[in-house]
């Protein structure tokens, strides 16, 4: 069964570095999304991606982040300078292009800023 | 804005207990909603999803249901078992994107 993907399972990073996550989405999806977690707290939605483009975003995702589809496969998240409020779990998404159907999500990667 | 409130927050019962977990959501206008179950520390396992013409999904021992003129859902659990324990989520989609938006779930204990 397809699944999508997500590496590392881990980081750890220091404060002030950049990082990148990365994602492969499920073959012949359409539509890419990012949340993230921190610990004790709700799922929250980050940025959406389609058609090679930002759809939406929320106000968590500041200029310190951005996302790319650099080949046919893998999305990415990239947090430029890392805060220690960085420290979250990372869920990539991604769905089909049909309206009633549903996101599968990946394992998610645990982002740790010291 | 969608917000999702689901309650209780946290519910403990004893193995073999048929139990009814609640979500609320602002905004009717979906097409479809999620459950989730999240185990500590873990990711987020899809459920079910409902469609918004549709009034109940079922799998296995789940059973999920979908108001969407009063903003509800709720996820049955039926005979519930130790392996049930974890955290479920309730997701509605919405805005253009049609992403998500998660409540604070309930966490469910299952005493054997």
């Amino acid at each position: 069964e397809p699944e999508v993907t997500q590496t590392p399972s881990h980081q750890v990073t220091q404060m002030g570095q950049e990082v990148i996550l990365r994602c492969v989405p499920i073959s012949n999806h359409l539509y890419f999304y990012w949340y993230r977690q921190i610990l004790g707290q709700k799922v929250e939605f980050l940025v959406s991606f389609y058609n090679n483009e930002i759809s939406e975003k929320s106000e968590i995702f500041d200029d310190q982040f951005s996302v790319e589809r650099p080949d046919g496969s893998n999305f990415t998240l990239k947090i430029r300078s890392t805060k220690l409020e960085d420290s979250a779990m990372y869920f990539c998404a991604s769905r089909s292009g049909r309206v009633y159907n549903e996101q599968f999500f990946g394992p998610g990667t645990r982002l740790t800023v010291l | 804005k969608q917000e999702v409130t689901q309650i209780p927050a946290a519910l403990s019962v004893p193995e073999g207990e048929n139990l009814v977990l609640n979500c609320s959501f602002t905004d009717s206008a979906i097409y479809n909603l999620q459950w989730f179950r999240q185990d500590p520390g873990k990711g987020l396992t899809s459920l079910l999803l409902i469609q918004s013409s549709q009034r109940e999904q079922t799998s296995g021992r789940l059973n999920a249901s979908l108001d969407k003129s009063s903003g509800r859902s709720t996820l049955y659990i039926a005979a519930s078992q130790p392996g049930d324990s974890a955290t479920y989520l309730c997701a509605p989609p919405s805005g253009s994107a049609r992403q998500l938006t998660f409540g604070s779930g309930t966490q469910l204990t299952v005493l054997p």
